[in-house]
């Protein structure tokens, strides 16, 4: 089944201890990106990345980490995370940046995070 | 002004209602633009993209008015099922950014 897929779905952390949060896509899919979602925010964009080693800052980037390493790949990393840092966050995928505009993109099942 | 703005609702409607969203977006180079179902606590699904001439899918009908940059989504004879978040999804630039922005969504429930 194509799919995005999300570890942990749940996480309770504490301020200042590094996590990372994992997302894979079994689709070929070059366009990676992740997003948080806040109420009354809505989604925004964290990082993305448009292929292999190719990552690029989105809206909110503070605070954020991301590599891609392989293509199927995108991890969150979070060296310190802070209460302000407590959402949902989605990962996303699509064919290339330029379908994505055409399909849409493919979210994976959300992680919701708590940093205490 | 948000990029993507969208009134959250809560439209609480009966049973076999026609309900209708509107999404304004304040790029008038965008090119791309969707409408997305979130239901609570899970992530968002594509329900359709909107076409310049319109389009239809079943009883979600989305249209696009390009001179007054909005958007709209209209369900007939709504189910108990269709009860959801509907986000608007619009790219930012066009051309090679293609970045989408979704709105705050609006809240749709559907009542017995």
């Amino acid at each position: 089944e194509a799919q995005v897929t999300q570890n942990p779905r749940y996480l309770i952390t504490v301020t200042g201890k590094k996590l990372t949060v994992t997302c894979s896509q079994n689709m070929n899919h070059e366009y990676m990106s992740w997003y948080r979602q806040d109420p009354g925010l809505g989604l925004r964009q964290i990082y993305y990345s448009m292929n292999v080693e190719v990552t690029d800052k989105g809206d909110v980037p503070e605070g954020y980490k991301v590599s891609r390493k392989e293509k199927r790949n995108f991890p969150l990393i979070l060296e310190s995370p802070s209460p302000n840092q407590t959402s949902l966050y989605f990962c996303a995928s699509s064919l290339s940046r330029t379908s994505s505009s055409l399909y849409g993109y493919t979210f994976g099942s959300g992680t919701r995070l708590t940093v205490v | 002004r948000k990029e993507v703005e969208q009134d959250p609702g809560p439209f609480n409607v009966p049973e076999g209602a026609t309900v209708a969203f509107n999404c304004t977006y304040s790029n008038s180079a965008s090119q791309s633009f969707f409408w997305y179902r979130q239901d609570c606590r899970k992530e968002p699904k594509l329900l359709m993209s909107v076409y310049s001439s319109g389009n239809e899918d079943g009883r979600f009908t989305a249209q696009l008015n390009r001179a007054s940059q909005y958007i709209s989504l209209l369900i007939r004879d709504s189910k108990l099922s269709d009860s959801a978040t509907y986000l608007c999804v619009v790219n930012r630039d066009g051309g090679a950014t293609n970045k989408l922005i979704f709105g705050t969504g609006t809240l749709l429930a559907v009542q017995p």
